[in-house]
């Protein structure tokens, strides 16, 4: 199958200050990526789409100015956690669809806020 | 709006059992649905895709079907081994929106 990395996997920073994760699909071109947001034991929660050339889209409830999302190119997203908190901390994770619309999911980002 | 639900939450089973996972929706309008694994700490693993056009999809010791009108969607696990120990969500991709949605997931320990 397709193969997207997420890098960081691991990454603990001081409050206030900026955290970047990258998502890249390796072997496809993604126009389409999604950043999504899982607490312990609980499912994904989709945070924004971001779109290659375009501004992102945000769910409702996501602060669109303290989750900064940069789609840059066909294979690179990337989601910067401005000004983070104890309470941004959390597993992020990166997902995009390839030509059968089959969902393929980065490894992962453990964000800690110290 | 799409709600998708897996029971049950954990499932302990020992090796060599077949077992089936479960997942509902609530909306059929969907364009395919998938079944993923996730082991602690990690992502999600794609197992098996389902278009909307299809009843199931076989991997290996893996089987999932799909009955769209009635909102279901089952993982079928021939011969589990420890190895198989992770918890598995499904999501489907919706129709409307064109966004997706995922269970919590089951937890599956297979005991040695």
């Amino acid at each position: 199958g397709a193969v997207v990395s997420q890098h960081p996997s691991r990454v603990i920073c001081k409050s206030g200050t900026s955290v970047k994760i990258e998502c890249r699909s390796l072997d496809f071109q993604a126009t389409t990526m999604f950043w999504y947001r899982q607490f312990p034991k609980k499912s994904l929660m989709l945070m924004a789409t971001s779109n290659e050339g375009s501004k992102a889209t945000y769910e409702q409830g996501v602060e669109k100015d303290k989750f900064l999302i940069n789609h840059a190119s066909l294979t690179l997203s990337t989601l910067t956690v401005t000004s983070a908190h104890p309470e941004d901390s959390s597993f992020y994770i990166c997902s995009a669809r390839d030509m059968r619309a089959e969902a393929f999911f980065g490894q992962g980002t453990r964000l800690t806020v110290v | 709006k799409q709600e998708v639900t897996q029971i049950p939450a954990a499932l302990s089973v020992p090796e060599g059992e077949n077992l089936v996972l479960n997942c509902s929706f609530t909306d059929s309008a969907i364009y395919n649905l998938q079944w993923f694994r996730q082991d602690p700490g990690k992502g999600l693993t794609s197992l098996l895709l389902i278009q909307s056009s299809q009843r199931e999809q076989t991997s290996g010791r893996l089987n999932a079907s799909l009955d769209k009108s009635s909102g279901r969607s089952t993982l079928y696990i021939a011969a589990s081994q420890p190895g198989d120990s992770a918890t598995y969500l499904c999501g489907t991709l919706n129709t409307n929106a064109g966004k997706s949605t995922f269970g919590d997931g089951t937890t599956l320990t297979v005991k040695p």
